[in-house]
């Protein structure tokens, strides 16, 4: 595609369900990433994949998030049992490679608000 | 762990005047990557521009420029000329070279522009 797609945009979920949130990276690019920002906060990195090394989960804030990236393409970031706290806009991005100054694409992110 | 800092929640500018964006890091290393992000209200994050630390001369992108001073672990940016689709959110990121993808980002400042 185009640019980077989220999906979806926004989610309203309640206290306690699982949520998964989706992320398609611009076609070619092998780094992924996962970023969390909460209200009036800057971007939390979350987890990061590249093509078929095991992913930096480093940035995960519990053992309810994880994530999958299939066939080094689509990348799903799983909350189980949500929370209040985990209420924000999840942000993906992709690059070409990782590192220097290679750019960061950011898709429009996924308002998550846990009731 | 590096910090960036932003001490500016908010700043209003005329149109076409000139607003400058602060943002201070803290870093023990002595080559890096900087960047300025404008995040508008559709949530995607957009790079504004990049700065290399082993570059002296001071990024330039049309009406945007950066001011880095790198003893003082400093990274302003500038926009000239303010224009109404300025208004947005910026954020000053930081990266360690190489290998690292990891962007550490500041709380952000938003910037209004007044017509």
């Amino acid at each position: 595609g185009a640019g980077v797609s989220q999906s979806p945009s926004n989610k309203v979920t309640e206290k306690g369900k699982d949520v998964e949130l989706r992320c398609d990276p611009i076609s070619g690019h092998t780094a992924l990433y996962w970023y969390r920002q909460s209200l009036g906060q800057g971007l939390e990195f979350l987890i990061y994949f590249q093509g078929n090394s095991a992913p930096d989960k480093s940035g995960l804030p519990s053992d309810r998030f994880s994530a999958e990236r299939t066939g080094g393409s689509v990348s799903t970031l799983t909350i189980q049992r949500t929370q209040q706290e985990d209420s924000a806009v999840y942000l993906c991005a992709s690059s070409l490679n990782a590192g220097g100054t290679s750019e960061a694409f950011f898709g429009q992110g996924t308002r998550l608000t846990v009731v | 762990a590096q910090t960036v800092t932003q001490s500016q929640p908010e700043m209003s500018v005329q149109e076409a005047e000139t607003v400058t964006l602060s943002c201070t890091y803290d870093t023990s290393e002595s080559d890096y990557y900087l960047f300025w992000y404008k995040q508008p209200p559709s949530r995607q994050m957009i790079l504004v521009i990049r700065q290399e630390a082993y570059k002296q001369q001071n990024a330039t992108e049309n009406r945007f420029s950066v001011n880095f001073q790198k003893a003082a672990k400093s990274f302003s940016l500038k926009i000239s000329d303010s224009q109404l689709g300025d208004a947005a959110m910026y954020f000053c990121a930081y990266r360690k070279p190489s290998n690292d993808y990891k962007l550490s980002f500041g709380a952000g400042t938003t910037v209004t522009v007044r017509a």
